[in-house]
Order: C-alpha cells, then sequence, then structure tokens
C-alpha cells in the first residue's frame, strides 16, 4: 500500500548535494512525509520528517511543495557513506494502528 | 543501550523447525511494530502493538506467525513449520505514542530456512 514513487536508482558525486525526489499526489492533510535510509545489511535508519513547513537537521533537509504532493530530501555534501536505499514514507495513520508503508526506495550511489 | 534490540541477528534452521525471535524496544515507547524484509524488497509491515495490546495485523502474518507483547515491553515473533519462504530479514521497531513522531528499529533477525 506504499503512496509515494521513487526513482529506483541515482548517482551523486562526493562532496555534492544529494537531491532526492518523492511523489505523494494522494497525501491527506494530516499525513507526515518520512524519510528513512537503508545501508546493506543493516536496520533503517530514521532521517527526517515533516507536515508542511521546510524541516532541517543535522542529517538532512526536507523540502515539501506547498501543495504537498511531492517532496525532496537534500543531503548537502554527500559522502561515500550515505551510499544507500533512501525511503519515502507517507504515514498512515488511522485508528488502531499507525503503520509505516515502505516502497522500493530510491538506491543512491556515492561517486568518489 | 538506548536503541532497539532483537536477537539473535542470524538465526538458520531447518523446514519445518519452529523459531522465535526477541524484541526489545525503547524503554519508554509503548507502540512496537514487526516488518519483514527480503532480498532487494523495502520492509513490509507485519504487525503492531500499542502496549500490549496487537492492534492490527497484515495478512503477510500467516496462521503460522504469532506475535505477543505480553506485559507491554519485549515482545516476541514465533513462526511455526519454517518453509524455506520464511527466509528474510526480520525487522522490529518502537515509537512512542504521539502522532507524528518516527520510529526507530533494530538491527534486524536474519532468518535462513534451509
Amino acid at each position: 500500500d506504499a503512496k509515494t514513487t521513487q526513482p529506483p536508482s541515482m548517482d551523486c558525486a562526493e562532496g555534492r548535494a544529494a537531491n532526492l525526489p518523492c511523489n505523494h499526489s494522494t497525501i491527506s492533510g494530516n499525513e507526515y512525509v518520512y524519510w528513512y535510509r537503508q545501508i546493506h545489511s543493516q536496520g533503517p535508519q530514521y532521517i527526517i520528517h515533516g507536515l508542511k513547513n521546510n524541516e532541517t537537521n543535522e542529517m538532512a533537509s526536507l523540502i515539501i511543495t506547498e501543495d504537498r504532493k511531492s517532496s525532496t530530501l537534500i543531503l548537502p555534501h554527500a559522502t561515500l557513506r550515505d551510499t544507500a536505499v533512501y525511503y519515502c514514507i507517507v504515514r498512515v495513520d488511522h485508528a488502531g494502528g499507525n503503520q509505516f508503508y515502505f516502497g522500493t526506495g530510491t538506491s543512491l550511489t556515492v561517486i568518489p | 543501550d538506548t536503541g532497539v534490540s532483537q536477537n539473535p541477528r542470524h538465526k538458520i534452521t531447518k523446514r519445518g523447525q519452529n523459531v522465535t525471535f526477541r524484541c526489545d524496544p525503547i524503554s519508554e515507547h509503548n507502540r512496537l511494530y514487526w516488518y519483514r524484509q527480503t532480498l532487494g524488497q523495502g520492509p513490509e509491515f507485519l504487525t503492531y502493538f500499542q502496549n500490549e495490546a496487537q492492534l492490527e495485523k497484515s495478512r503477510l502474518l500467516s496462521d503460522r506467525f504469532s506475535a505477543e507483547r505480553p506485559k507491554g515491553s519485549f515482545s516476541t515473533l514465533e513462526i511455526q513449520r519454517t518453509e524455506q519462504g520464511d527466509s528474510a530479514m526480520y525487522l522490529c521497531a518502537s515509537s512512542i505514542n504521539v502522532g507524528g513522531t518516527e520510529a526507530f528499529f533494530g538491527q534486524g533477525t536474519r532468518l535462513t530456512v534451509v
């Protein structure tokens, strides 16, 4: 039931900004956008999330369009350790549960 | 350690055997989730607890699977009569019971059924 669309793969040069897009055109008003990443054989790692406003933390920035139908995760200075699969998730929050539905994500490769 | 802990990290079992995995969530988190991940796919939701109550189960959770969280703290996931198709990474996550908060994942238990 993933409600997001992401490109399957992207490359980024080391030291440059990595901009990972996500479409979530059916998002509803009270649903958050979350980003996680997963390095091979490890559990998913939380990066950032937001509702309407742009957000920034020590790892990344999240830019959400005004209509909330798409967002972009920005890693400002990509390093080789940022090579991972990045998942954009719309949080389903209904009575009795609030699961995270993962899609297949974007495989980001940071190139030296 | 303040993270989500899963044990064992790896499990190899023969087809037909039963296996049980354990998840210890972050101590103040009352929500606990189980996911399964196969190679090349994103994690798939299995089930979810709020405290000791199992509030939702995915159709992926066949009758051979059972999850418990008896005291609202740690949780176990049991698979009976394992099949080769059960080979996957089983992930546990926890969060607090507030909307708009993130969940934190453990490192997973990798199950191989031979």
